[in-house]
């Protein structure tokens, strides 16, 4: 059983088009992520859910929107995509939004490689 | 400014080797630090955690320090296998609000080599 798992794995699109990553999580964890992991591998928070609610949104054009339909769903929809947008995007789920603590352990999904061309 | 730094980059060593990697952080207030595992092409995978008042902690092979003084960790790799052949990701934890600060490091390329 996948805990968090994301579709698709792989996405290769013109520049201009507009495309959605979908996450689900069956942890039952109260928190989900969005993570970009550039060409140099770094992490980058993106945006942050807590039961639905949106508590963390980083500085990310706002062509990227983020939408959780309920707290085991995560989507991403990026309008107007452009080269720059090439990167792994994950998804990932904590057990609540406290970090601090020993529940703020993240669990990735397997990654999306977005392609622009 | 809470960075978080990675040594060495990469690094090559022989199966059954060990190794030690080095993250260093200026991140305030520190709440506590985990070593992850990014396998190629997959997501990270936490190995360990600890907190201000831990200094070790062990996960099989892998064995994380911190020294909270000095504000660095290592993490130690033992008896390395192929399979160690990884990114090894160093992140802190920050703040006490009620949403914290989640800080990654650039990570550590090992390869293990027969």
């Amino acid at each position: 059983d996948t805990a968090v798992s994301q579709t698709p794995k792989y996405l290769v699109t013109q520049m201009g088009n507009d495309k959605s990553i979908k996450c689900e999580q069956n942890l039952g964890h109260d928190t989900m992520y969005w993570y970009k992991q550039d060409s140099k591998k770094f992490l980058k928070i993106m945006f942050s859910y807590n039961n639905k609610e949106l508590i963390i949104n980083e500085t990310v054009p706002n062509r990227f929107s983020p939408k959780s339909p309920d707290k085991a769903h995560l989507n991403l929809h990026i309008n107007s995509l452009e080269l720059g947008d090439s990167a792994v995007y994950f998804c990932a789920s904590s057990r609540g939004p406290r970090t601090t603590s020993r529940s703020g352990e993240l669990f990735f999904g397997e990654g999306s490689r977005l392609t622009v061309l | 400014k809470n960075q978080v730094e990675q040594s060495p980059q990469s690094l090559i060593i022989l199966e059954g080797k060990n190794c030690t990697l080095q993250c260093n952080y200026t991140v305030s207030p520190f709440s506590n630090l985990r070593w992850y595992k990014q396998d190629t092409g997959r997501g990270p995978v936490s190995l360990t955690i600890m907190t201000f008042s831990e200094n070790t902690k062990s996960n099989g092979r892998y064995t994380a320090t911190l020294d909270a003084d000095t504000k660095q960790s290592s993490l130690h790799i033992t008896a390395s296998q192929l399979s160690d052949s990884a990114s090894y990701i160093c992140v802190v934890s920050a703040g006490k609000t009620s949403y914290d600060k989640v800080i990654f490091g650039p990570g550590t390329s090992l390869s293990v080599i027969p």
